[in-house]
């Protein structure tokens, strides 16, 4: 069953630390994006890869780091350079930019 | 550069009424457009999408868009709402070569369905 998964669901940190959110997709997609959501916000991208071993900033960049050594890939590092780190992330793949994109469902990291 | 504008940022219409909600995008050619719903808590789901041809489009769950280029519009529709339907719904344009591979979001329309 193709997909896309984050994991975990739910995230606690403490102030300080460097967190790093999962991104796995079975989809063959060649595109896969970052996305920040806030309460009542629409979406803000952080980061996004359209091929492998190669990654662009995205609206919101600052305080983030990705890395996509796999297709299948594309691990989010929250660093503590971020000033407002709790938040709902969206990862999302497509098979060119240009396409739909399909999401996972997520992770809710919090920061104390 | 594109842009997507979803004037309505929160509806509520009673549950068996009819629903549009609007879309505007600014694009420098013919446009892929999108229409995706997220439930609370929850990623986002493609409902339907445009890429050429018949403007009118069907989805999943009922909904329909229309392609308007000259009104620059993408609405979506449904006859019928049901309660289930509440949710928050993002318009979106997919990435042109202007754009550096980054596709575009509305900020999204929620929904509120009255019993």
């Amino acid at each position: 069953d193709g997909g896309i998964t984050q994991s975990p669901k739910y995230l606690f940190r403490k102030e300080g630390q460097n967190v790093t959110l999962s991104c796995e997709q079975n989809l063959n997609h060649d595109a896969m994006y970052w996305y920040r959501q806030d309460p009542g916000q629409g979406l803000r991208l952080i980061y996004y890869s359209q091929i492998v071993n190669d990654f662009q900033k995205g609206d919101i960049a600052e305080g983030y780091s990705v890395s996509r050594e796999k297709k299948e890939s594309f691990p989010l590092t929250v660093t503590s350079a971020q000033k407002n780190p709790t938040a709902f992330y969206l990862c999302a793949s497509s098979k060119d930019s240009s396409l739909e994109q399909y999401f996972g469902p997520g992770t809710r990291l919090t920061v104390t | 550069a594109q842009s997507v504008t979803q004037p309505d940022i929160h509806i509520t219409v009673s549950e068996g009424a009819s629903l549009e909600l609007r879309c505007n995008y600014s694009y420098g050619a013919t446009p892929y457009l999108f229409w995706y719903v997220q439930s609370p808590g929850q990623g986002l789901q493609l409902l339907l999408k445009y890429f050429s041809g018949d403007t009118l489009v069907q989805g999943i769950k009922g909904f329909e868009a229309e392609f308007k280029r000259s009104q620059s519009s993408f609405n979506l529709r449904k006859p019928s709402v049901h309660w289930s339907d509440a949710a928050e719904y993002f318009c979106a344009v997919g990435a042109d070569n202007t754009n550096a591979g980054k596709s575009t979001f509305g900020d999204g329309t929620t929904l509120t369905v009255k019993p």
